[in-house]
C-alpha cells in the first residue's frame, strides 16, 4: 500500500507571504500522479496542482507551484503571496495504475492579516 | 453543474441502527470512491469502484458495503452502527480515459455522520 505522510501538522504565513507545504510518499511504481486539495471550512475539497510523475518540470497554477523530486519521493507545495482564502487544511494525494487515491493526514495553513 | 452530490449533509443513528449514504455523479466518470475523515485527520479509502458491477475494498472496509448497479450511483451501506463510525463521509469519482490519462477526482459536500 502506498503511504504519503505530510509532517507538519499545521503552518503559519503572514499574508503576502511564502509558505511551503512537505510531502513524501512511499512507493515502488515508476508512473503515477500526485495532486495538493484544499479543504477550507465548507469541507469542500479543491484540487490546488497536479503533477505527473513521468513530466520533470514542476507543475505551477498561479500562486501554487510545485517541487517534485522523484527520486527522493518528494512533492512539497509553495504558495507565494499569500491571501486570507488561503487559509485552509492541504491535503498531499497519491494515485498509481490501481486507481486508489491515498491521502496524507493535512497540514492546516493559518493566514495572519 | 451538479457534479457529485451526496445525501443526506447531516446524520445521528443510533448504535446498531443501519443506514445508506447516497452518492451520484453526472459527469459520467467510471471510478468512484468513498473515503471517512476523522477529526484533524486525513482521507483514509473505504470502498472504490472502477465501472459498474465492480467495485473493492480500500483501507478501512470493516462494517461498510457498496454497490455499483449503475455508473452514475454508488451508494455506502452501514450495516449495524458503531460508535467508531463516526466521521465525514465523502464521495468523489473520477474518469480514467486510458493510456495514464484521467481527471482530477471530484467531491461531494461530505456527509457528517454520528453515532450515539
Amino acid at each position: 500500500a502506498q503511504t504519503v505522510t505530510q509532517s507538519q501538522p499545521e503552518m503559519s504565513v503572514q499574508e503576502a507571504e511564502t509558505v511551503t507545504l512537505s510531502c513524501t510518499y512511499d512507493t515502488s511504481e515508476s508512473d503515477y500522479y500526485l495532486f495538493w486539495y484544499k479543504q477550507p471550512p465548507s469541507r469542500q475539497m479543491i484540487l490546488v496542482i497536479r503533477q505527473e510523475a513521468y513530466k520533470q518540470q514542476n507543475a505551477t497554477e498561479n500562486r501554487f507551484s510545485v517541487n517534485f523530486q522523484k527520486a527522493a519521493k518528494s512533492f512539497s507545495l509553495k504558495i507565494s503571496d499569500s491571501q486570507l482564502g488561503d487559509a485552509a487544511m492541504y491535503f498531499c494525494a497519491y494515485r498509481n495504475l490501481d486507481y486508489k487515491l491515498s491521502f496524507g493526514a493535512g497540514t492546516t495553513v493559518t493566514v495572519r492579516a | 453543474n451538479a457534479g457529485v452530490t451526496q445525501t443526506p449533509k447531516f446524520r445521528i443513528l443510533k448504535i446498531g441502527q443501519s443506514m445508506t449514504l447516497q452518492c451520484t455523479q453526472d459527469m459520467n466518470h467510471n471510478y468512484m470512491y468513498w473515503y471517512r475523515q476523522d477529526p484533524g485527520m486525513g482521507l483514509k479509502l473505504i470502498y472504490y469502484s472502477v465501472g459498474a458491477g465492480i467495485t473493492d475494498k480500500g483501507e478501512v472496509p470493516n462494517g461498510y458495503n457498496v454497490s455499483r448497479s449503475t455508473t452514475e450511483d454508488f451508494p455506502l451501506r452501514l450495516e449495524l452502527a458503531a460508535p467508531s463510525q463516526t466521521s465525514v463521509y465523502f464521495c468523489a469519482s473520477s474518469f480514467w480515459t486510458g493510456v495514464f490519462r484521467d481527471t482530477e477526482a471530484f467531491f461531494g459536500q461530505g456527509t457528517r455522520l454520528t453515532v450515539v
